[in-house]
């Protein structure tokens, strides 16, 4: 049972635009929701991450917008760079509890000069 | 300032083989993970420790699958009598303190199995 699905699979954006990647998650006990960014031939490293009290979070370049009542959020980057090529995973897991990380199928983001 | 390494980086197998991946957490860090990562997914959890114990290992697939890290810090991950489908990226991350807290992820260790 996928628990959290990720969309689009892959993502083409041109320099300067908006990259925006989707998320939903199925278990209402996830309290904590990271993005992660991979590079290949490394492992995923943390970008962001939010918790349902708030329903936006934003540092820098990066922002997430979170929807409790559709159990969804999202990861917009703003202006985005060729340096932004990368996978990156949405995860969700609990703030008590159980530490595991539970990931999404991951989005290959292409941002072209 | 070390990060999280791992090591062989790559290895081959045989079917059949038992193979050991080692971890080396950030020094400190009390938590550590275990994730497999197959080609194009995302990582899955495999296994949990805080300090020396192995508190949550529910994620191993099967009983081929054993983990350790006796002294509470570096890590192993054994995979006995290796399958084809165990072909994957197995990645180790750590974490600082006991709660939610940022896991550091290590560049894995991918494994073939021939």
């Amino acid at each position: 049972q996928q628990q959290v699905k990720q969309s689009p699979q892959s993502l083409i954006v041109q320099k300067g635009g908006i990259s925006i990647i989707n998320c939903a998650y199925e278990n209402t006990a996830f309290d904590y929701f990271p993005w992660y960014q991979q590079f290949p031939g490394k492992g995923p490293a943390l970008l962001i991450a939010i918790r349902p009290d708030v329903s936006e979070k934003k540092e820098g370049r990066f922002t997430i917008s979170f929807n409790k009542s559709a159990k969804q959020f999202s990861l917009h980057i703003m202006d985005s760079q060729p340096g932004d090529s990368a996978t990156y995973f949405c995860a969700a897991s609990y703030i008590s509890g159980r530490r595991a990380l539970t990931f999404g199928s991951g989005t290959r983001l292409q941002v072209q000069p | 300032g070390a990060g999280v390494s791992q090591s062989p980086r790559y290895k081959v197998a045989k079917r059949g083989q038992d193979v050991a991946l080692r971890c080396d957490p950030i020094s400190g860090h009390v938590s550590l993970f275990w994730y497999q990562q197959a080609l194009g997914q995302g990582p899955e959890f495999l296994t949990y420790f805080q300090n020396e114990a192995q508190l949550d290992k529910s994620g191993l697939p099967s009983d081929r699958f054993f983990a350790e890290r006796p002294e509470g810090s570096v890590s192993t991950l054994k995979i006995q009598r290796t399958q084809q489908e165990d072909s994957a990226v197995y990645l180790c991350a750590s974490s600082k303190s006991t709660g939610q807290d940022t896991q550091y992820f290590g560049p894995g260790t991918r494994l073939t199995v021939l």
